[in-house]
C-alpha cells in the first residue's frame, strides 16, 4: 500500500485560508469515509484534527474543515494563524489489512 | 486523562530485536471499542503505521512489516508491547504508540514517541 500523495509544502499569510489535499486511489481515500488528519509541531507527538473525513474533535477550533471529493480528501485552515505552522498528515483506512490506515507524505504549513 | 508513555532501549543493535512497551494510564486497556497500536516516524519522514491490537489480543499488522512485528496486550498491567525483529539502520524511527477509536483509524491519544536507533 502506498503513502497518499500530499504536497511538499503549502503557505499563507495570517488570517488567509489555505487548503491541503491528500490524494489516493479508490482502495483508500475514495473507498471509505474514513480520513483523519494530524497536526504535528516540531518535536512533538501528532494531534487529531480531523476524523471521518469533516468531523472534529471536541477542543479542535472551527478554523479546521475537511472534505472528499472522490479519491481526494481536503484539509482546509480558514483564518491561518502562526500557531498553525506545522506538518500536516492525512490518514485513510484502506481496508482491513491495513487497519491502522496509510499515512499521507505529509505537508508543511508555512505562515508568511 | 488518558495518557499513554513509551518505554525501551533507544540503541538497538543490527539483525537484533527491538522491544517497546507502551502503559496506559487514566483508562482502562480493556475499554470495548478501542484499539492500540503502535506508528513510527523516521527523521525527517513521515509517518507509518507499524500495527494494532484489541484488548483481546486480536492483532492487525502492516503488510510491509508483518513478518517480523509482534504486538501484544498485557491487560493486568494496563500495556501494550511491540517487538520488531531483524531490525536494520532503516527502522531508525521515533515510534509512537497511541489508541484509535473504533479502529476507523481515528489516532486520538498518542504517546510521546521515543527515539530508538539501530546502530552497531
Amino acid at each position: 500500500q502506498s503513502a497518499l500523495t500530499q504536497p511538499a509544502s503549502v503557505s499563507g499569510s495570517p488570517g488567509q485560508s489555505i487548503t491541503i489535499s491528500c490524494t489516493g486511489t479508490s482502495s483508500d481515500v475514495g473507498g471509505y469515509n474514513y480520513v483523519s488528519w494530524y497536526q504535528q509541531h516540531p518535536g512533538k507527538a501528532p494531534k487529531l484534527m480531523i476524523y471521518d473525513v469533516s468531523k472534529r474533535p471536541s477542543g479542535v477550533s472551527n478554523r479546521f474543515s475537511g472534505s472528499k471529493s472522490g479519491n481526494t480528501a481536503s484539509l482546509t485552515i480558514s483564518g491561518l494563524q502562526a500557531e498553525d505552522e506545522a506538518d500536516y498528515y492525512c490518514c485513510s483506512y484502506a481496508g482491513s489489512s491495513t487497519l491502522g490506515g496509510v499515512f499521507g507524505t505529509g505537508t508543511k504549513v508555512t505562515v508568511l | 486523562q488518558l495518557q499513554l508513555q513509551e518505554s525501551g532501549p533507544g540503541l538497538v543493535k543490527p539483525s537484533e530485536t527491538l522491544s517497546l512497551t507502551c502503559t496506559v494510564s487514566g483508562g482502562s486497556i480493556s475499554s470495548s471499542s478501542y484499539y492500540w497500536g503502535w506508528i513510527r516516524q523516521p527523521p525527517g519522514k513521515g509517518l507509518e503505521w507499524i500495527g494494532s491490537i484489541y484488548y483481546s489480543g486480536s492483532t492487525y499488522y502492516n503488510p510491509s512489516l508483518k513478518s517480523r512485528v509482534t504486538i501484544s496486550v498485557d491487560t493486568s498491567k494496563n500495556q501494550f508491547s511491540l517487538k520488531l525483529s531483524s531490525v536494520t539502520a532503516a527502522d531508525t524511527a521515533v515510534y509512537y504508540c497511541a489508541r484509535d477509536g473504533s479502529g476507523s483509524i481515528i489516532w486520538d491519544v498518542w504517546g510521546k514517541g521515543t527515539t530508538v536507533t539501530v546502530s552497531s
